[in-house]
């Protein structure tokens, strides 16, 4: 069971925008600016997408966007394109015993 | 450009170690505010953190792991190296090597990863 918790499924279709929620508690999410979300494509090494929350790396279109209240981050792509059908995996410091945890990740369809 | 380059044995029989070596070019596995963090994905599965060590050699394993994981740094060919003793068939995975900048706590670089199949 994964430290952080994902929806393990959302979609949406061309040109709309997606929410993906990644819930954790105040050893981590809650009480730390770092959470990361990578963008992982099949068969193919993650993709930093969003660091501290809400920083884009360079070369990460504007198009993605993250943002945390409480306990969740989230993650939200507008304007979606087919390119971004991949899964996607949040990630937090914590205080707990391990450092670093991954949510379980979320498969986003593109309809 | 920042490489990492993950390399070793693909299938280990069960109770051996599994060794990996993440070689780095591009940079110098010796500069400061970063960690260099091995993390392993089951085939189907979601992202597992194995451990760190730090540009100074100190190392964090995953509790769970602690037990049968080492990593060590060999300056000289600048590259990272993973030990993970008495395998099982859970061990089979894709094993990724990541660059962690330290003060965001973000992974930014990783490795292809390369997948290890426990299977005697």
């Amino acid at each position: 069971q994964s430290a952080l918790t994902q929806p393990a499924s959302v979609s949406g279709s061309p040109g709309q925008s997606i929410t993906i929620s990644c819930t954790g508690t105040s050893s981590d999410v809650g009480g730390y600016n770092y959470v990361s979300w990578y963008q992982q494509h099949p068969g193919k090494a993650p993709k930093l997408m969003i660091y501290e929350v809400s920083n884009r790396p360079s070369g990460v279109p504007d198009r993605f966007s993250g943002s945390k209240s409480g306990n969740t981050a989230s993650l939200t792509i507008s304007g979606l394109q087919a390119e971004d059908e991949a899964d996607y995996y949040c990630s937090s410091y914590t205080s707990s015993s391990t450092p670093q945890v991954f949510g379980g990740g979320t498969k986003l369809t593109v309809l | 450009q920042l490489q990492l380059q993950e390399s070793g044995s693909g299938l280990v029989k069960p109770s051996q170690t599994l060794s990996l070596t993440c070689a780095v070019s591009g940079g110098s596995i010796s500069s400061g505010g970063y960690s260099w963090s091995w993390i392993r994905q089951p085939p189907g599965k979601g992202l597992e953190w194995i451990g760190y060590i730090y540009h100074s050699g100190s190392t964090y394993y995953n509790p769970s792991l602690k037990s049968r994981v080492t990593i060590s740094v060999d300056r000289s060919k600048n590259q990272f190296s993973l030990k993970l003793s008495s395998v099982t068939a859970a061990d089979t995975a894709v094993y990724y090597c990541a660059r962690a900048v330290v003060v965001v706590a973000a992974f930014d670089y990783w490795g292809q990863g390369t997948l290890v199949t426990v299977s005697s």
